[in-house]
């Protein structure tokens, strides 16, 4: 059974502290997508990562995928409260088929 | 606003009642997901449709039943379901579900709670 697993499980920090966020996996995958659920909503997608020890970066996020397309990290810069939600990894092992990460719940206090 | 929407929010059923969930998406796309989401486990797939016909589906108890009559809409059929069936059910969509990580669209969910 392929799985992803997210350390770590629940964060709390101060708005203008930086995180990072791990998401490991004995499994090589094509690609991986990190996901951001806000309560009462669903996922939403935040990046897709396809080669091995590619960075990428979105405002005060930056993901990596490690070179071995095994894991991947999430590094918030100078947190706030509208990152507060559970951050969601994820990958498809092949054709119609998805995991999911087991979730890291991060909360940014103001 | 993802285009996904799904009905009702929230339901409560008894273990001898039958109800179905609904999604319905606004995207244009070909392939439609249902998940269930639990507090102590990953987020995990139930079924997949791809053009209306079921491509995958992940040991799903039968007790589960889905449906969807055209590419914009998606059924869960329920009936006597058990107490550990309580979470949050899903429903997403993607461009064409045959590629590999395409992105998906998710609705916000049905919280269903089985007395």
């Amino acid at each position: 059974t392929q799985l992803l697993e997210q350390s770590p499980q629940f964060l709390s920090i101060q708005e203008g502290e930086n995180l990072t966020v791990y998401c490991n996996s004995s499994s090589v995958f094509s690609s991986l997508q990190w996901y951001r659920q806000e309560p009462g909503e669903g996922p939403v997608l935040l990046v897709t990562v396809v080669t091995g020890g590619e960075v990428k970066k979105l405002k005060r996020l930056t993901f990596q995928f490690g070179d071995a397309r095994k894991d991947s990290s999430l590094h918030i810069t100078a947190a706030q409260p509208g990152d507060t939600g559970l951050y969601l990894c994820a990958a498809s092992p092949g054709t119609y088929k998805y995991i999911f990460g087991t979730g890291t719940r991060l909360k940014v206090l103001a | 606003e993802t285009g996904v929407t799904q009905t009702p929010r929230h339901l409560v059923m008894g273990m001898t009642n039958k109800k179905s969930l609904k999604c319905e998406q606004h995207l244009g796309h070909n392939a439609m997901y249902w998940y269930k989401q639990s507090a102590k486990k990953p987020l995990e797939l139930m079924f997949v449709y791809s053009l209306e016909e079921r491509v995958e589906n992940n040991s799903v108890p039968s007790r589960f039943s889905p449906e969807c009559p055209n590419s914009s809409h998606l059924f869960l059929h329920l009936h006597t379901l058990q107490p550990e069936d309580s979470a949050l059910y899903l429903c997403a969509s993607s461009q064409d579900g045959r590629r590999i990580q395409e992105t998906q669209y998710f609705g916000p969910g049905t919280r269903l709670l089985v007395l």
